[in-house]
């Protein structure tokens, strides 16, 4: 099946600092892929979703000057968490579809970037 | 608004069958999706259903709609120690809409 890779699979950051964790479609293009960020007690929460060429589009309650998507190409997207705190701790995976549309409806996930600020 | 519930943890002795619940408030709902995530992973398809289906089966998963009481359900015929892992029921309205997850029910298999 198609492949999404995420980078990195975890990360240490000072408070303070910001991170960038990439979301890449190996074998097909996307025009829309997917952040999402995962709690404690495994709720998956929808962050954003990022569409190649344009503005990403978040839900409520996600602060959009925080968490900085950019989907540059139809393979890549990056969320960018700025000046992180110990509160951002958490698993963020990101998720695609290919842009061809076709039967099969499948979104494939990264294998998610641990985030621990300290 | 669009809400996806379900039980936060199963137990299940090897070689019986698992069934996972969901219910979902979003009647608009096509797309209805069983994920699988093990320790430290990604999530991974394990099937999906349309709307407009009461049942389907792929090898030991079985998955039920009730669209009238929205209700959804994965059944794991002779569970393995395997199966072992979290399943997160989700929907989406349509396929390129994003997709809304329920809080995930953990697996736990018993010997």
């Amino acid at each position: 099946g198609a492949v999404v890779s995420q980078h990195p699979s975890w990360v240490i950051c000072k408070s303070g600092t910001s991170v960038k964790i990439e979301c890449r479609s190996l074998d097909f293009q996307a025009t829309t892929m997917f952040w999402y960020r995962q709690f404690p007690k495994k709720s998956l929460m929808l962050m954003a979703t990022s569409n190649e060429g344009s503005k990403a589009t978040y839900e409520q309650g996600v602060e959009k000057d925080k968490f900085l998507i950019n989907h540059a190409s139809l393979t890549l997207s990056t969320l960018t968490v700025t000046s992180a705190h110990p509160e951002d701790s958490s698993f963020y995976i990101c998720s695609a579809r290919d842009r061809i549309v076709g039967y099969n409806t499948e979104a494939f996930f990264g294998q998610g970037t641990r985030l621990t600020v300290v | 608004g669009e809400d996806v519930e379900q039980s936060l943890f199963l137990s299940v002795r090897e070689g019986d069958s698992s069934v996972i619940n969901c219910t979902y408030t979003d009647s608009s709902s096509t797309y209805l999706y069983w994920y699988k995530q093990e320790p430290g992973a990604g999530l991974q398809l394990l099937t999906y259903i349309f709307s407009n289906m009461d049942m389907k089966q792929d090898q030991r998963l079985t998955v039920l709609l009730n669209k009238k009481d929205k209700h959804l359900s994965l059944r794991i015929a002779d569970t393995q120690t395997g199966d072992s892992a979290i399943y997160f029921c989700a929907e989406s309205l349509n396929r390129d809409d994003k997709i809304i997850f329920g809080k995930g029910t953990r697996l736990h298999i018993l010997p």
